[in-house]
């Protein structure tokens, strides 16, 4: 297996601009889950999703921020417009249903607003 | 919710000597324990966990306790490389709870482990 897909790798943006996330899940695992890795804060919960269906967005700091999972193999985690404080690294985690209860991480995103 | 917090946040060994981490969580309800490794540039990986039926679980050079009355988990690891270096998160979730398993990270300890 591939392990959990994320692009792009690196983004830089200048503010205002509509940015767009991706991520593909492992075949077969039902939980989707998106954080923010800043050096203040850690690693934050922004959303996550269970069967596609989005669970828990609390984690997700303002209207700019929106998620989607149109499909089991596909997420988008979306920022329009985009501000300098948004600068993070965006990770993109799955987890299966049941057994092996820790996720599996992508490599990240890390988004760059000038 | 869930509180994790995690001790040190820094912590500089020589290679050979042993580390250990510690985490202390809030919701006595949780009862799934990992821990990842952050190496620069990557994302977590997982390392080693822990259910809450289980005092301590021991793989090669690493091993983890959990104390539930206390409410606190450590990560020891021995005979420390120069590529045990990188960030180490512990984590807390409530399986099969409401929170459909959600894990609450600590906020990191960077590990440095001296040639």
């Amino acid at each position: 297996d591939a392990g959990v897909i994320q692009s792009p790798r690196h983004e830089v943006t200048e503010m205002g601009q509509e940015v767009t996330l991706r991520c593909k899940p492992i075949s077969g695992h039902d939980y989707l889950f998106w954080y923010r890795q800043t050096m203040m804060r850690g690693l934050e919960l922004l959303i996550y999703f269970n069967n596609n269906v989005p669970i828990d967005d609390s984690g997700m700091p303002e209207d700019r921020f929106s998620a989607k999972m149109p499909n089991a193999s596909f997420s988008t985690l979306k920022i329009q417009p985009s501000e300098p404080r948004d600068s993070a690294v965006y990770f993109c985690a799955s987890r299966p249903p049941t057994g092996e209860y820790g996720y599996t991480f992508g490599s990240g995103t890390r988004l760059t607003v000038v | 919710g869930e509180n994790v917090e995690q001790h040190p946040s820094t912590l500089s060994v020589q290679e050979g000597d042993s580390a250990v981490i510690k985490c202390t969580y809030s919701d006595s309800a949780s009862n799934y324990f990992p821990w990842y490794k952050q190496e620069l540039g990557k994302g977590p990986q997982l390392i080693i966990d822990i259910r809450s039926n289980v005092g301590e679980k021991k793989d090669q050079r690493i091993a983890v306790t959990l104390n539930k009355t206390a409410k606190h988990f450590s990560l020891h690891i021995t005979e420390t490389q120069p590529e045990d270096s990188a960030v180490y998160f512990c984590a807390a979730s409530n399986v099969g709870g409401t929170s459909y398993g959600k894990l609450t990270f600590g906020q990191g300890t960077i590990l440095t482990v001296h040639p």
